[in-house]
């Protein structure tokens, strides 16, 4: 399995611009999670979906921002409009669900938004 | 709800030398636990886990990690760093019989020295 995807792996933009973030989880996974990474926050989780559907979404900063997931092979983060506070690093992960009930993650490589 | 505090946010050791990287959790029960690693503009890679029986975990790349329940700790181990394994460490901890998503700490950046 070529792991979790994530498009683009970099993105500049600027200011009131519409960002989408791309991602393709391994196959037969049925859990997807968005989060998001910065040196003042650290790792923060921002929503994370079971067999595309959305469970959580308590860590979306707010309504600029929003995730979709219309099939069990792709997912979106959108924001809409950017904001230079928005810059960041985006990571999708996604995970099986282990016998044992735990969570055991795999990270795509990340995907670095920079607004101007 | 779990919670979980890595103390050190920078660790610098020497080549060579051991490492030890502590994490505490804060959590009802017995927790599922995590560590990750993130190399430089990498996402972050499961070291390893531990679910229940032996206490003591052997992962990837010759890091191992010890549960004691007592301290509430599951602090991370090498007898010897390589200057490859210069990263970012991240404990996490599951919850049993909750939602199961891990929590993640906020990283331990580890810099060693030739």
């Amino acid at each position: 399995d070529a792991g979790v995807i994530q498009s683009p792996r970099h993105e500049v933009t600027e200011m009131g611009q519409e960002v989408t973030l791309r991602c393709k989880p391994i196959s037969g996974h049925d859990y997807l999670f968005w989060y998001r990474q910065t040196m003042m926050r650290g790792l923060e989780l921002l929503i994370y979906f079971n067999n595309n559907v959305p469970i959580d979404d308590s860590g979306m900063p707010e309504d600029r921002f929003s995730a979709k997931m219309p099939n069990a092979s792709f997912s979106t983060l959108k924001i809409q409009p950017s904001e230079p506070r928005d810059s960041a690093v985006y990571f999708c992960a996604s995970s099986p669900r282990g016998f044992s009930g735990a969570n055991v993650l795999t990270f795509g490589a990340g995907s670095r938004l920079t607004v101007l | 709800a779990q919670s979980v505090t890595q103390p050190d946010i920078h660790i610098t050791v020497s080549e060579g030398a051991s490492l030890e990287l502590r994490c505490n959790y804060s959590y009802g029960a017995t927790p599922y636990l995590f560590w990750y690693v993130q190399s430089p503009g990498q996402g972050l890679q499961l070291l390893l886990k531990y679910f229940s029986g032996d206490t003591l975990v052997q992962g990837i790349k010759g890091f191992e990690a010890e549960f004691k329940r007592s301290q509430s700790s599951f602090n991370l181990r090498k007898p010897s760093v390589h200057w490859s394994d210069a990263a970012e460490y991240f404990c996490a901890v599951g919850a049993r019989g909750g939602s199961y998503i891990p929590t993640f700490g906020r990283g331990t950046s580890l810099i060693v020295h030739p």
